[in-house]
């Protein structure tokens, strides 16, 4: 049974261009989350997606835009990076009925120089 | 608003020794809490949660928390450290009425051969 799993693992993009982060969940979970996490800092939430809708959103700029697939499997994309956008961008998938047990992948590292 | 306090940055023990990582959180509502761990290059795991049930919880690893709403705490422990117990603990608490989870700055432990 896969675990949940995200692509790509390591990405370099410059200031002002576009990424875009895939999650696939862990089989049988329909929500995905999305998180940010800075260096020494704790994970800050970004959006979840259930039914293909964003269902709650963090303190994130509208920049920062997702969208969750039939399989249930999920983009974040990122429009005009910045530096700040550099960190470690966690995908967690769970069921809607425990949204709050949340499975993480090992994370994509985006640096943007 | 709700939040979650991880009083230390890091934590160092000796191998074989009790450990102890404490969290505070604020909240207006019944929250659930919950544990999890970042070993280095590895994706987030959870450790134990708690959900309004009993109030010391027994989770992975022979870790174990226990939930007091007097003190607002809801501290880690650990009777023995064993080497492979050295990564970052995150302290997360989820209010009833929200996805969200907010979670904690992290306290990296440190175990001491």
């Amino acid at each position: 049974d896969a675990g949940v799993t995200q692509s790509p693992t390591h990405l370099i993009k410059t200031r002002g261009q576009q990424v875009t982060l895939r999650c696939s969940p862990k089989s049988g979970h329909d929500t995905v989350s999305w998180y940010q996490q800075a260096l020494g800092q704790g994970p800050q939430f970004i959006f979840q997606y259930y039914e293909e809708e964003e269902r709650q959103r963090g303190n994130f700029p509208d920049r920062f835009s997702g969208h969750q697939f039939p399989n249930y499997s999920s983009e974040l994309n990122v429009n005009a990076l910045l530096l700040g956008d550099s960190a470690l961008y966690l995908c967690a998938s769970s069921t809607r009925t425990a949204t709050y047990e949340q499975y993480f992948g090992p994370g994509t590292r985006l640096t943007v120089t | 608003a709700q939040s979650v306090t991880q009083l230390d940055s890091h934590v160092s023990v000796s191998e074989g020794t009790p450990v102890l990582l404490r969290c505070n959180y604020s909240s207006s509502y019944s929250p659930s809490l919950f544990w999890y761990v970042q070993h280095p290059n590895k994706g987030l795991q959870l450790l134990l949660k708690y959900t309004s049930a009993a109030t010391l919880v027994k989770g992975i690893n022979g870790f174990e928390a226990e939930f007091k709403k007097s003190e607002t705490s809801f501290h880690l422990t650990k009777p023995s450290a064993h080497m492979s117990d050295a990564a970052e603990y995150f302290c997360v608490v989820r209010m009833d009425s929200n996805y969200q989870l907010i979670w904690g700055a992290g306290t990296k432990l440190i175990i001491k051969p």
